[in-house]
């Protein structure tokens, strides 16, 4: 079974505070990827990684940054927390067609 | 418009009914079809997948494909309490995960 582990699954953060979310995958997957899913809007894309170091962005990267050091974690950065930043953060790997999603971390920024 | 559209619900079936989840598309190009489940505090975890037209089943569930109406379609028989969740539909132009276009979701409750 893929497991995709996310480093917390609820957060507090004040605005302007720098905020990492941390997912690690024990299979060995080339392609990571991190989404923010919000009611109405679906699940959209803000970065992916097809390798190690090496980094894409998605639909919606403003405000984010990601770094990838090893194969099996990908990490996401916020550098300066704002309000509309409050979300659900989800993050996957894909095996062939399917994508595998860790259990994502519900963010609060005050 | 937006690419993919999903009724967001929430819809309500008492337990054994049939339920009839649907999307629809815009861009003719995608290929892959994907359903994906989600409860409530969890990730999406996928359910059906499906390349091209046509139909695919699996226990209760069931996926169609109709390229030429641009319509998906996901069919739940005896519908149970624990199928009370969130479903996502997700289409692509290419199996590459950065491709994939998902559906705002609609919410499902199964009452016992």
């Amino acid at each position: 079974d893929v497991k995709v582990t996310q480093s917390s699954r609820y957060l507090v953060k004040r605005t302007g505070e720098k905020v990492f979310l941390e997912c690690v995958q024990d299979m060995d997957h080339e392609n990571m990827f991190w989404y923010r899913q919000d009611p109405g809007l679906g699940l959209r894309l803000i970065y992916f990684s097809y390798d190690v170091k090496m980094k894409e962005k998605g639909d919606i990267p403003e405000g984010y940054s990601v770094s990838r050091e090893k194969k099996e974690r990908f990490s996401l950065i916020l550098e300066s927390a704002s309000t509309n930043q409050t979300s659900m953060y989800l993050c996957a790997t894909i095996d062939r067609e399917t994508q595998y999603f860790g259990p994502g971390t519900r963010l609060l920024v005050l | 418009q937006k690419e993919v559209e999903q009724d967001p619900g929430p819809l309500s079936v008492p337990e054994g009914a049939i339920v009839s989840l649907n999307c629809t598309y815009s861009n003719s190009a995608f290929q892959y079809f994907m359903w994906y489940r989600q409860y409530s505090r969890k990730g999406p975890e996928l359910l059906m997948y499906t390349y091209s037209s046509g139909n695919k089943e699996d226990g209760r569930f069931t996926a169609q494909v109709d390229k030429s109406s641009k319509y998906i379609s996901l069919f739940i028989r005896d519908s149970q309490p624990s199928d009370s969740a969130t479903y996502l539909c997700a289409m692509s132009v290419n199996n590459y995960g950065q491709n994939f276009v998902f559906g705002p979701g609609t919410r499902l409750s199964v009452l016992p």
